[in-house]
Order: C-alpha cells, then structure tokens, then sequence
C-alpha cells in the first residue's frame, strides 16, 4: 500500500488551462503539505493544512488554490497555468503539525506548454 | 531556523561507508538536525535525526559533535541504491507548522 500517493504522476498542458493535482494519505496523518521543486531542483514548501485547515501559505500565487475534504486528502487546484508553474509538485504527510517526519510521495511532473 | 552548509557533492564506493558531513555552527540549542534524501525522481525520504546525542537506525548513524556545530550522516555499507541527493536540514523542537527548508544537499555518487 503507498502511504502518499499523487495523482497524475505526469501532466502535460497549455497555457491558461486549469488543472488539478490529487494526494491521498493512508497513514492516519493530521497534516499534508504540498511541496514544488523547481528545474534547478530547489525543493520548496507552498502549503500546510493541519486537520483541513490551512497553517501555511508561503505566499503562493492566489491562482493556485488547496482543498482539503478530510484530512486524509489535499489536492492542489491550479488556474490559468503559466510556463513558470512547470516543476514537480511533491504531496506529504505528517503525524501532526509538529512533527518534521514528513512521507512524501512520488511527486506529479507538471509541464506547461 | 539555522543555516545548515554541506558539500555540493561526494563519491563513495560501493561497499565502503559513506560519510557525509554538515555543519550547522549557528544552530541554536532547541534545534534538533534533521537528514533527507532524495533518489532521483522520487519524493524526499526522512532518513534520521538528533539532537545532541548519536544516533542509529536501519539505514544510518548520525553523529553530532559536542559544541553541536556540526554533524555526519554515516550510511555505513553504501550500495548502489544509495546515489541520492542528501538533505541535512536544522529544526526547532515543535516546529510549528511542520515546514521543512531544504537546502541544495550534497548529492552522493555511490560507484561499483
């Protein structure tokens, strides 16, 4: 069973579409996050729900927009997508809001044409 | 959270242990010192952490130096599927959030 499991594993696009990115947890976590690593592989958080409430926002463009229905999901939401949103997305998941022993998952490759 | 500096890269032997340093002077006394990796093309994987004291588990051993300056992740029989990239990543206890802030690692190069 994966732990944290995104989906799609790879999202090919045009400018100015809307596209969402799905994570599920099954380790009974608290927390999820959404990371971006971009071309030059500098991994980045964007975003922590804890419980399905947002604790961070690392002032990420508002065009992109997280939901979490329960705690054991968080999906990202990306409108208008721009050549700079190209990067990989990694979802991951804590026990609680303080806890750094994070589990990742195998991350969503998004490319923007 | 403190700067944590490591070499941008390092090769190991197969077989042979690998040690990869990180120093963390400015680390403050509630920090614990946190190790990642990154296999290509996969998500980043916890591998271990401590605080003052050495550590081991299944996959490393972490030793941090008394004035806690500084610190090694020793993976002590590399294999091949040790080449990875290496987070060494300093941490307040109870960080809010959970955010971590990865740096650019040291990216090991395991060879036969």
């Amino acid at each position: 069973d994966t732990a944290v499991s995104q989906t799609p594993k790879y999202l090919v696009t045009q400018m100015g579409n809307d596209k969402s990115i799905k994570c599920e947890q099954n380790l009974g976590h608290d927390t999820m996050y959404w990371y971006k690593q971009d071309s030059k592989k500098f991994l980045k958080i964007m975003f922590s729900y804890n419980n399905k409430e947002l604790i961070i926002n690392e002032t990420v463009p508002n065009r992109f927009s997280p939901k979490s229905p329960d705690k054991a999901h968080l999906n990202l939401h990306i409108n208008s997508l721009e050549l700079g949103d190209s990067a990989v997305y990694f979802c991951a998941s804590s026990r609680d809001r303080g806890d750094t022993e994070a589990f990742f998952g195998q991350g969503t490759r998004l490319t923007v044409v | 959270d403190a700067k944590t500096t490591q070499p941008t890269s390092m090769d190991c032997a197969e077989g042979r242990a690998a040690n990869l340093p990180c120093n963390h002077s400015t680390i403050s006394g509630n920090e614990y010192v946190y190790w990642y990796r990154q296999i290509h093309s996969q998500g980043p994987q916890y591998i271990i952490h401590g605080l003052k004291n050495n550590e081991t588990n299944e996959m490393a051993s972490l030793i941090i130096t008394e004035d806690r300056k500084s610190s090694t992740l020793i993976l002590p029989h590399a294999t091949l599927r040790d080449t990875a990239v290496y987070y060494c990543i300093a941490i307040p206890y109870y960080n809010q959030g959970g955010k971590l802030i990865f740096g650019q690692g040291t990216e090991l190069s395991v060879k036969p």
